[in-house]
């Protein structure tokens, strides 16, 4: 069965740097696009970022662009979100997840999440 | 990347039908049949419910349906029952090879 299962999450001040991974399983984790997803605590869903299965395309919501990186490693089944010059309004719970099957735009499956906090 | 546009709650009764409405633009919702619809109970991951307008993936209930008309795509539950009782949001693919969501419909089961 698909599990997505996020980490990196955590307190930082504003300014600061996380990283976000994502551990992969279940599934031909090379042949599907992945997606991060993030949730404001009392707040709606919010698309992050997206990158394609080889890793040769990359898009990014304009919220994050030219502050968050989406990258992947295949060897390793691994999806990541480098987190630079964070604010406080980045604080959420960060899902990552699975672009559908047959080159579907939609997503199949979510991680449970990972809270990150920008605060001082 | 404006966010779609839900209503903020809808509510019906056990047995009813509801449908919640997503009303996007031609740049997101008209451009493509690539409209998506989840379900979220509190504290949980998103479950999708529908894909690309009206497929339901296995596993979903009859009970929720699809449609589109231009820019506007439109969730149906019909028979409610008291589980249905979530948050419910549209997504969809957009011209800039984006995504966005709507911002979230709270279902209530009288």
């Amino acid at each position: 069965q698909v599990q997505l299962v996020e980490s990196g999450g955590g307190v930082v001040q504003p300014g600061g740097s996380l990283r976000l991974s994502c551990a992969a399983s279940g599934f031909s984790f090379s042949s599907y696009g992945m997606h991060w997803v993030r949730q404001a605590p009392g707040k709606g869903l919010e698309w992050v970022a997206f990158i394609r299965s080889d890793g040769s395309s990359k898009y990014y919501a304009d919220s994050v662009k030219g502050r968050f990186t989406i990258s992947r490693d295949n060897s390793k089944n691994t999806l990541y979100l480098q987190m630079n010059s964070l604010r406080p309004e980045d604080t959420a719970v960060y899902y990552c997840s699975k672009r559908g099957d047959s080159g579907s735009y939609s997503i199949d499956y979510w991680g449970q999440g990972t809270l990150v906090t920008v605060s001082s | 990347q404006s966010a779609l546009t839900q209503p903020a709650s809808v509510s019906g009764s056990p047995g009813q039908s509801i449908t919640i409405s997503c009303t996007g633009t031609s740049s997101d919702v008209g451009a493509y049949n690539y409209v998506s619809w989840y379900q979220q109970h509190p504290g949980k991951a998103p479950k999708l419910m529908i894909y690309d307008v009206t497929n339901r993936p296995s596993g979903v209930s009859n009970r929720f349906s699809g449609s589109k008309s231009g820019n506007t795509a439109s969730l149906t539950i019909s028979g409610l029952q008291a589980e249905d009782e979530a948050d419910y949001y549209c997504y969809s693919y957009t011209r800039s090879s984006t995504w966005v969501f709507g911002g979230g419909t709270k279902l209530t089961v009288l």
